[in-house]
């Protein structure tokens, strides 16, 4: 078992500039999670899939995130156009049907993302 | 809002001693508790949980304390060991998707 799976582990892009995130889930987990790690706010949820459906994009900050998750396997989360304050560690979990309460969910190593 | 607080940013404790890690919560909608495990580098990795329906879960070294009238929980780690050594989150929900962590307390076990 490879785990979650996130590339690339770091990006440095400018202002202005489309990024993309990509994200391959563990083999057999139907729920996938964005999570954004920040000094200011911590880790928060951007946005759960379930069955490559979008359940809740709540926590997506803005119409420059948008999050695809076109099949079971991977799912990408892009910002267009980057801003300095999307400056962040991102994180994507994943974890088996109804297991979140007693299991929590298996995240991927993160992409820490600078955006100058 | 931060509903999953941990106020203690740091602990050092000596190896073999115990560490306590403190967890206060706001929403009484929870029910259910975690604790994840972060090393530098790697993504949080999970410890153990424990339902609102009980007051204690233990599972090896780590033993979760809840105390619901006071919206409070506790990770014991007993001994503390080097490897111990890592950043612990207190996570909280109420489905079964969306967990609302604390911001962390790091841990150092020192020799």
């Amino acid at each position: 078992d490879a785990g979650v799976i996130q590339s690339p582990r770091h990006e440095v892009t400018e202002m202005g500039q489309e990024v993309t995130l990509r994200c391959k889930p563990i083999s057999g987990h139907n729920s996938l999670f964005w999570y954004r790690q920040t000094m200011m706010r911590g880790l928060e949820l951007l946005i759960y899939f379930n069955n490559n459906v979008p359940i809740d994009d709540s926590g997506m900050p803005e119409d420059r995130f948008s999050a695809k998750m076109p099949n079971a396997s991977f799912s990408t989360l892009k910002i267009q156009p980057s801003e300095p304050r999307d400056s962040a560690v991102y994180f994507c979990a994943s974890s088996p049907p109804g297991t979140t309460k007693n299991y929590g969910y298996t995240f991927g190593s993160g992409t820490r993302l600078t955006v100058v | 809002d931060q509903q999953v607080k941990q106020n203690s940013p740091s602990l050092s404790v000596q190896e073999g001693r115990i560490s306590i890690l403190n967890c206060d919560y706001t929403n009484s909608m929870f029910d259910y508790f975690l604790w994840y495990k972060k090393y530098p580098a790697e993504g949080p990795t999970f410890l153990i949980s424990i339902s609102s329906i009980k007051d204690k879960n233990e599972d090896g070294r780590f033993t979760v304390f809840l105390n619901k009238s006071a919206k409070h929980l506790s990770l014991h780690i007993v001994p503390s060991q080097p490897g111990d050594s890592a950043v612990y989150f207190c996570a909280a929900t109420t489905n079964d998707y969306k967990l609302s962590f604390g911001a962390g307390t790091t841990v150092t076990v020192r020799a």
